[in-house]
């Protein structure tokens, strides 16, 4: 059983540029949420998607958009970096529309410069 | 939105000890969740609680979830140097996502 990939692990940008995250969930899960984690912080919730479409999203600006695809994989789109969006971006997934039980990835650390 | 309240924010405890820490939410929660976040790695989950008084352990480790339906304990016992990390507790409550605490950041000296 595979569990949850994130690409890239790493990754620097500058202010105001376009950036794109991926998630590839757990084997037999439909449901993907991505967390934001600041530095000394909790994961936040940025939002979720249940069978492609969007199920719930969190205090974040539009910038912040997503997709998720037939195969249950994800992506996480940010426009127009700010400086505090440098964090460890998380992905979970789950099972079915409710599925409390996240399985996590390991991330990907963004820093924008 | 629901706010979780996690303490202590850091323990430093010898080898052997145990340990307890403790979440509290402004709200009614259904579920509670448990996780543990090694440096560079994402959060693992440890125990779920879906039940009021409910008592659930995984090895060493010991969760309840509170009476109250706002509170959720996590109890280590004879710590080992691995038990090192950060502890997040995890709620979720109606049609709410699950909401983290701040963790609790744990040292064990051997």
């Amino acid at each position: 059983e595979t569990g949850v990939t994130q690409s890239p692990t790493h990754l620097i940008k500058t202010r105001g540029q376009q950036v794109t995250l991926r998630c590839s969930s757990q084997s037999g899960h439909n449901t993907v949420s991505w967390y934001q984690q600041a530095l000394g912080q909790g994961p936040q919730f940025i939002f979720q998607y249940y069978r492609e479409e969007e199920n719930g999203r969190g205090n974040f600006p539009p910038r912040f958009s997503g997709l998720q695809f037939p195969n249950y994989s994800s992506e996480l789109n940010v426009n127009a970096l700010e400086l505090d969006d440098s964090a460890l971006y998380l992905c979970a997934s789950s099972e079915g529309q409710g599925g409390e039980k996240l399985f996590f990835g390991s991330g990907t650390q963004l820093s924008v410069l | 939105g629901q706010q979780l309240n996690q303490s202590p924010q850091s323990m430093f405890i010898q080898e052997g000890e145990d340990v307890s820490m403790n979440c509290t939410s402004s709200s009614i929660f259904n579920t509670w969740l448990w996780y543990k976040q090694d440096p560079g790695e994402g959060p693992v989950l440890l125990i779920a609680l879906y039940k009021a008084g409910e008592l659930t352990s995984n090895g060493r480790l010991t969760a309840q979830f509170g009476i109250t339906r706002k509170d959720s304990f996590l109890n280590i016992s004879a710590s080992i140097p691995s038990d090192v990390g950060i502890y997040f507790c995890a709620g979720k409550g109606g049609s709410e996502k699950l909401v983290f605490g701040k963790g609790t950041k744990l040292t064990v000296n051997p």
